[in-house]
């Protein structure tokens, strides 16, 4: 199983700013790689996928970049409704498809 | 516009079975795969299982002693069979559908907690 782990835990960010989260997968995962973003009582929202295509209707300030082990996801100018979980999913070597253990994505 | 649904008990004994379903609008059950996630309270995600149109699925190693996922294409909607529950079970259920041929998921139903206890 392809374990993937996301840092920071907590990332305290004020809005304007620029957020740049990471993601690495425990082996390489090639561009198989998606983002999500999750807010307090919602389900899940694609963001990216193949490390860098962002999902239809996302915002051009959210990004991704990476292959193989190491991965980012970068929102350029924090907006008041960026604030949120976000996390990465494998879907190179499965089953089983994992995800990260998720960014929290704080007003600073 | 595609619409998932979950829908069953809230609660569960232990050591009993779990049982949800997920109905689906605005798409057909026979055109695309579908998957159950799951997210106990305060942690990260969990995928489950997939089916496929054919009836086929792909299942979770860890849970597929458990699990059996079902299509129903006259009701447009698929379930999820997870026995033996534990607390460790308890968590919030989502369907979603996957997106095209990529094992993503486009679409989410809201999502429906399920808590495991006497």
């Amino acid at each position: 199983e392809i374990v993937m782990t996301q840092s920071p835990a907590t990332l305290s960010v004020s809005p304007g700013e620029r957020a740049t989260l990471s993601c690495r997968a425990s082996q390489s995962v090639s561009s198989n790689l998606a983002w999500y973003q999750q807010k307090p009582g919602q389900a899940p929202r694609l963001l990216i996928y193949g490390a860098s295509t962002r999902a239809t209707g996302i915002p051009a300030r959210f990004s991704g970049s990476g292959s193989g082990t190491e991965f980012t996801l970068t929102i350029s100018s924090l907006q008041s409704e960026d604030f949120a979980i976000y996390y990465c999913q494998q879907y190179n070597n499965w089953p089983p498809l994992t995800f990260g253990g998720g960014t929290k994505v704080e007003i600073k | 516009q595609v619409q998932l649904q979950e829908s069953g008990p809230g609660l569960v004994k232990p050591s009993e079975t779990l049982s949800l379903t997920c109905n689906i609008s605005g798409a057909s059950i026979s055109s695309h795969y579908w998957s159950w996630i799951r997210q106990p309270p305060g942690e990260g995600l969990e995928w489950i299982g997939y089916i496929y149109n054919s009836g086929n699925t792909n299942y979770n190693p860890s849970l597929k002693s458990r699990v059996t996922i079902s299509l129903d294409t006259s009701k447009n909607q698929f379930s999820l069979k997870l026995i033996s529950v534990t607390a460790a079970d308890t968590a919030v259920y989502y369907c979603a559908r996957r997106a095209g041929s990529t094992p993503i998921f486009d679409y989410w139903g809201q999502g429906t907690l399920v808590t495991v206890s006497s």
